[in-house]
């Protein structure tokens, strides 16, 4: 079945550091893919999308490309800012109407 | 335009009580998700309803777990004689039509539900 592998958190970064979260996928066909952002207390919030491979979505300073040979979409920032500490959630779809998410990576921004 | 509404936000229930969670689906939608999310894990997929009609219901539990959307009012999802391990958040979701890959579904803040 389909399944979605995040790294590991947390990750902890300074202000102004350099974010990567890989993400690895395995589904069949060509899938979505989707991060998804979730800040303390509240729901998940899409942060970005691609649809088709070498895609790539960005959004708030974030940025992922779908790589289709290395079924990776790993979520990239040049420079984090302590807002963005969160959860942040790897996601793919094939056309049904459940996502099948990661498990999560932890992102801790320190000042 | 206001966006997916849950309530309660925090919910603390005793064993053998019943826990009632409710969501109320963005203006225009008809497609609502319930999941739920453990600590420290992603989320699980629970059931998914369109007005009137439970659509599947794979991934809740048979017993104690139930859900509903009526034509008129939010979705519920009650979970009867709760118990400790029902502690998590519940989170809905709505979207225009059920195909994820090109319509996003949008999640409500959620409902941290504690059993004690």
């Amino acid at each position: 079945g389909d399944s979605v592998t995040q790294m590991e958190g947390p990750v902890t970064l300074s202000e102004e550091a350099f974010l990567t979260i890989n993400c690895t996928y395995t589904a069949t066909g060509y899938p979505s893919l989707f991060w998804y952002v979730q800040y303390p207390g509240e729901g998940l919030q899409l942060l970005l999308k691609a649809t088709k491979a070498d895609d790539k979505g960005s959004n708030k300073g974030f940025e992922a490309t779908y790589r289709k040979e290395t079924t990776s979409f790993h979520l990239e920032k040049g420079s984090v800012q302590v807002s963005d500490s969160a959860v942040y959630f790897c996601a793919l779809s094939r056309g049904s109407y459940i996502p099948t998410f990661g498990r999560g990576t932890s992102l801790i921004v320190h000042p | 335009n206001a966006g997916v509404m849950q309530n309660p936000r925090h919910l603390v229930r005793r064993r053998g009580q019943e826990a009632r969670l409710r969501c109320s689906p963005m203006k225009g939608h008809s497609h609502v998700y319930w999941y739920r999310q453990l600590p420290e894990e992603g989320l699980k997929f629970m059931v998914y309803l369109q007005k009137e009609n439970i659509i599947d219901e794979s991934g809740m539990p048979k017993e104690r777990f139930s859900a509903e959307f009526p034509k008129e009012g939010p979705s519920i999802l009650r979970i009867q004689q709760v118990v400790r391990g029902d502690s998590a958040a519940y989170f809905c979701a709505s979207s225009q039509s059920p195909d994820s890959s090109t319509d996003t579904q949008y999640f409500g803040p959620g409902t941290r539900l504690t059993v004690l």
